[in-house]
């Protein structure tokens, strides 16, 4: 079984500031790591992958992501946030089931970013 | 790349009619397609998986009776909303993947009210 946790459900910085979600997850596998972006009433955007290799992830929009598997994180970050980054942002797992040919995605639930002036 | 569309993006109906929702893969082959839910101010919740050609699998606890789900070619996927009732109103979002990549693309999702 695979579960994902996103600590806090709302953050809120100011422009130009750090921007920090954090993501925990199990999996009884390895797991694939997923950052997703949800504008209001669209649907998801992949922002960043891990699947293996390299931990340190970079992905669209000056997004970023550590794999820390001795943490069972994959926290999502931004040195400098924009005004666009307002959005909500689902961290996810995938069961990468051994045999099929697609993985099932289990998400967190979802931290919604505001960004200040 | 990797464009998934979905049609239509709001759709009203009647408490007891039927609706469809089309997925489609709009630059590539999805050997796998998903539905999922998404109620106001959550997280989404995956419906049903379905391979081109197969029966979908259902989640724990989705009517297959009520969400009748096909997949009948590489670039297609539907979901009929059988006698759809006002708790059927959601947000419903498709996404496609490949066998290769394991990664999947989201549509833009379609809201559905029933009225």
């Amino acid at each position: 079984a695979q579960s994902v946790t996103q600590l806090g459900s709302h953050v809120s910085v100011s422009e130009g500031a750090l921007v920090l979600l954090r993501c925990n997850y199990s999996s009884s596998v390895p797991p694939y790591l997923f950052w997703y972006v949800q504008y209001p009433n669209q649907g998801l955007q992949l922002l960043l992958k891990y699947t293996t290799g390299a931990t340190l992830v970079k992905g669209i929009n000056g997004f970023e992501a550590e794999f820390k598997k001795s943490e069972t994180s994959f926290h999502l970050t931004k040195p400098s946030a924009h005004m666009s980054d307002a959005a909500e942002y689902f961290c996810a797992v995938s069961d990468q089931a051994s045999g099929t040919s697609y993985g099932k995605l289990t998400f967190g639930q979802g931290t919604i970013l505001t960004v200040h002036p | 790349g990797a464009v998934v569309s979905q049609h239509p993006s709001r759709v009203i109906c009647k408490s007891g009619t039927s609706v469809k929702i089309e997925c489609r893969s709009l630059d590539f082959q999805a050997t796998t397609m998903f539905w999922y839910r998404q109620f106001p101010k959550q997280s989404l919740m995956l419906m049903a998986t379905s391979n081109e050609g197969s029966k979908a699998t259902y989640e724990q606890g989705v009517e297959k009776d009520k969400f009748l789900i096909n997949h009948a070619s590489l670039t297609l996927s539907t979901l009929t909303v059988t006698s759809a009732h006002p708790e059927d109103s959601s947000f419903y979002i498709c996404s496609a993947s490949t066998s290769g990549t394991k990664t999947q693309y989201f549509g833009p999702g379609t809201r559905l009210l029933v009225l």
